[in-house]
């Protein structure tokens, strides 16, 4: 089944250390990409997003990620994590054709940053 | 804040009832669309509604169903409520058809007993 998978469930980092969270998904054509973030208790909030152009987007809070066509791969990245960054990401995909503009979500990462 | 509310926040409902979910999008935007979020999962597409009408529906049963007003708030309805329904309900706001950026709220937490 056509679909969007990330790599980790739950990751644990230490302050200051670098992170890459893993992003695959299964369509072939033209997707639009996104990452969001959920802190605790908090609404869905936007990351950053690809629609075409530079495949290295750049978004808030320091976050960037690749967008690798040949892998299917949209990774987020960040250099230095904070214990603020501590949240669940979610990667997500509108998918070719966009029937009804629906994202379809990827299981989430669970992010834990020790102080 | 993104501009979208929902109503409620929490619920408990009795296997067997209905519900309506309620949610006010962003100003300027005419597409509403619904998902669920089961715990430990990423949210899934419900349907979407754009200008009043139904546009696009993912994998749920008929007993789950939507209405858009003409201010574009939208209600979610659910009948003969099942325990496997108990979920976040995320409703999320956008414009063209949810082909931009969508906005979401903070949901509605349904816990069917």
């Amino acid at each position: 089944a056509q679909s969007v998978s990330q790599h980790n469930h739950h990751v644990i980092l230490s302050e200051a250390a670098s992170l890459e969270l893993g992003c695959n998904y299964s369509y072939g054509g033209t997707v639009n990409l996104f990452w969001y973030v959920q802190y605790p208790g908090q609404h869905l909030q936007l990351l950053l997003k690809y629609f075409s152009g530079d495949p290295l987007v750049k978004g808030i809070k320091g976050f960037e990620a690749e967008f690798i066509k040949s892998k299917f791969s949209f990774n987020l990245r960040k250099p230095s994590v904070q214990w603020s960054d501590t949240a669940e990401y979610f990667c997500a995909v509108i998918p070719p054709y966009n029937q009804g503009g629906k994202l379809i979500f990827g299981q989430g990462t669970e992010l834990s940053v020790k102080p | 804040e993104t501009g979208v509310t929902q109503s409620p926040t929490h619920l408990i409902k009795t296997r067997g009832q209905q519900v309506t979910l309620r949610c006010s999008s962003q100003s300027g935007h005419n597409t509403v669309s619904w998902y669920q979020q089961a715990l430990g999962q990423g949210p899934q597409f419900i349907f979407q509604y754009y200008r009043e009408e139904e546009n696009g529906r993912g994998n749920f049963p008929p007993r789950f169903s939507g209405l858009q007003f003409p201010n574009y708030s939208s209600e979610l309805n659910v009948n003969a409520l099942e325990l496997n329904d108990s979920a976040l309900y995320l409703c999320a706001s956008s414009t063209k058809k949810g082909e931009n950026e969508a906005f979401f709220g903070q949901g509605t937490r349904l816990t069917v007993v």
